[in-house]
């Protein structure tokens, strides 16, 4: 089975800080595919960044960037420079290659204070 | 942009009456997924769909949950009778999923349902 673990709940900044949101996986599958979602207030998820089993390399997409670890079964995502606006829930998915279907963690809430 | 389009978007109604969710997926996704978000529970697979055939719905309450796909253009949810304990929001998503490929491709949430049952 399938299982994603967003160990901290929530999280609390200040603006301008960098925040690093943690998550865990655990999968047979040697194909699969990662993700994160964020969740404004509003209530919509939004698809933010993605990575395959395949590919460890590391990225960098303007105020977002994510570490992907095979060995420790992590897929960590980081805001610099962190801003009002990116206060929401965020979401944390592993895919199953073929099915499509996504296992979900739990979330952590991000708050970032001016 | 194309997006997946919920309705009704608020639904507040007493205990034992039938509710019904719809949702548009995205032309040209071919798999609808049902999922359901409550503080308790997180973020829950109901069931889903691939081109309009039901997949898994090992996450939903059979006796009184149904999920159906009419045509490639419509999904629905119903709960009969609702009970207190669905109050929730719930989601669908689309997304594409090349048969016996493999797919990177994200899905695609509509803006929910809240569902409050008194």
């Amino acid at each position: 089975a399938q299982k994603v673990t967003q160990a901290q709940t929530e999280i609390s900044v200040v603006e301008k800080e960098d925040v690093t949101l943690d998550c865990v996986y655990e999968t047979r599958d040697t194909t699969y595919y990662l993700f994160w979602y964020k969740q404004p207030p509003s209530g919509e998820l939004v698809f933010l960044i993605r990575r395959n089993s395949f590919d460890e390399q590391n990225e960098i997409s303007g105020r977002y960037s994510w570490n992907f670890q095979k060995s420790t079964s992590s897929f960590n995502f980081t805001i610099t420079a962190s801003q009002v606006v990116d206060s929401a829930v965020y979401f944390c998915a592993l895919s199953e290659a073929y099915a499509g279907k996504s296992t979900f963690g739990d979330g952590t809430t991000l708050t970032v204070k001016p | 942009d194309a997006r997946v389009t919920q309705t009704p978007r608020h639904k507040v109604t007493e205990m034992g009456q039938e509710v019904t969710m719809r949702c548009q997926p995205i032309l040209g996704h071919n798999t609808v997924f049902w999922y359901r978000q409550t503080m308790m529970q997180g973020l829950e697979l109901l069931a889903y769909f691939r081109n309009r055939a039901p997949l898994d719905d090992s996450g939903m309450p059979k006796d009184r949950f149904s999920a159906e796909m009419p045509d490639a253009t419509l999904a629905t949810l119903k709960i009969q009778p609702s009970e207190p304990r669905d109050s929730a929001v719930y989601f669908c998503a689309s997304g594409l999923v090349p048969d016996g490929q493999p797919s990177s491709q994200p899905q695609h949430f509509g803006d929910g349902t809240r569902l409050s049952i008194l």
